[in-house]
Parts: C-alpha cells; structure tokens; sequence
C-alpha cells in the first residue's frame, strides 16, 4: 500500500510568495495531521482533521496559514505571503483516529524562503 | 512546552553494542510513543506502551515505562549501523478539549561500524 505522499519534496521560493503544501492520506485512514520541524523548535503540531474536519488548529503560527481538506484524500497547507522564517521541513502524517493511534509520516516538503 | 524530553540529545556509540534512550513527560498520558526518523524522511512509528503496561518488546526494541516517574525508556539491542537515525517519544496530550501527540526534540543516535 502506498504511503503519506507528500509534494512538492522541496520548494525553493521568495519572501512574499504564496506557497502550497500538498499531500494524499493513506487510504481508509480518518485523520491527517500537519507539522512542522525545525531544529530550534523541533516537531510541532499545526492543525489536525478528523473526517475532514478541522478539529485544532491552536498551532498554526498566524493568518499567513490556512490549511484545508476539502476531500478523504487531499489536504493542502497555504502560506500566503511566506517569509524567511517560515523556512522549515513540513510534514503531514495520517491515522485512523486522532486519539491514540499510531501515526504515519510523509517524507515531508523542505521549504526554503530567501 | 514540550510534554516529552528525550535524553541524551545525541548518543554515539559501536556496532554491536546496545543503546539506551530516555524520555520523560510532565502529564498523565493514555500511552506513550516511539518514532524513529532517518535524515531527510519522515517519522516511523516504532512501538506503543500503554500506560498500564510497564514493558514491550519488538524484536531489537524494548520500551519501558514506569508512570510513578513519568518516565520511559528505549533499548535498542545489539545495534546496528542502519539504526543510525534521531529516536523520538511522543505522548498523548489533552489541550482545550482536544487531543493530540506531543513529540520530544528527540536522541540523535549514531551506531559506527
């Protein structure tokens, strides 16, 4: 079965751009999550759906984020307009529940804002 | 705050020997996770305890978790240069009537062959 799929792998882009974050869930599971990794601050959560539902979203940094599941099988994460520290890995993960389930990761995107 | 602190940040040892990881946590949890993350992928779930369990086994793995201390403890036995990777422990966490995984900075391991 395939995995999280993740896209763009790497981005490369200037400040003030809007940026689009893509991934596909695995199959039959109910919840996906965003985060976002750096070495400062390591792995945070930004926002979780359960059902498509935006279910917390406590994470997401400021209204330059917005992140969307219009469908099972898609969600989007949007930063618009990027700035230089956004520059980070962002990785989206899917489960079955969002309650004590196990997590599986994408390979994430690496975001690089000059 | 991060809810799980892994200790040490960065453990280098030799092929063969064993390597032992530590997380501790602040709150209550339902169960405690274990990820392991090779350079440039993503996250790999490795094992999960229950809080009313005190240990598991998976075959080179095994976890601890003692919640009188709130802490948890990785074992990787015998290791191996492929168990190169950073180790992560996450615990489940209620905030504002949600729930949701809170991930450690993680124990960069380095196994020399």
């Amino acid at each position: 079965d395939a995995g999280v799929i993740q896209s763009p792998r790497h981005e490369v882009t200037e400040m003030g751009q809007e940026v689009t974050l893509r991934c596909k869930p695995i199959s039959g599971h109910n919840s996906l999550f965003w985060y976002r990794q750096t070495m400062m601050r390591g792995l945070e959560l930004l926002i979780y759906f359960n059902n498509n539902v935006p279910i917390d979203d406590s994470g997401m940094p400021e209204d330059r984020f917005s992140a969307k599941m219009p469908n099972a099988s898609f969600s989007t994460l949007k930063i618009q307009p990027s700035e230089p520290r956004d520059s980070a890995v962002y990785f989206c993960a899917s489960s079955t529940s969002f309650r004590g389930s196990t997590q599986h990761f994408g390979d994430g995107t690496r975001l690089s804002i000059l | 705050s991060q809810q799980g602190e892994e200790d040490p940040q960065a453990l280098s040892i030799q092929e063969g020997e064993n390597a032992t990881m530590n997380c501790s946590y602040k709150t209550s949890i339902n169960n405690l996770q274990w990820y392991r993350q090779n350079s440039g992928r993503g996250l790999v779930h490795l094992i999960l305890i229950r809080s009313n369990e005190r240990e598991k086994h998976s075959g080179r793995l095994r976890v601890t978790l003692d919640t009188s201390k709130k802490s948890s403890s990785l074992l990787i036995t015998a290791s191996r240069a492929a168990d190169t990777a950073s180790y992560f422990c996450a615990t489940d966490r209620r905030e504002g009537g949600s729930e949701k995984l809170v991930f450690g900075k993680g124990t960069k391991l380095t196994v020399n062959p």
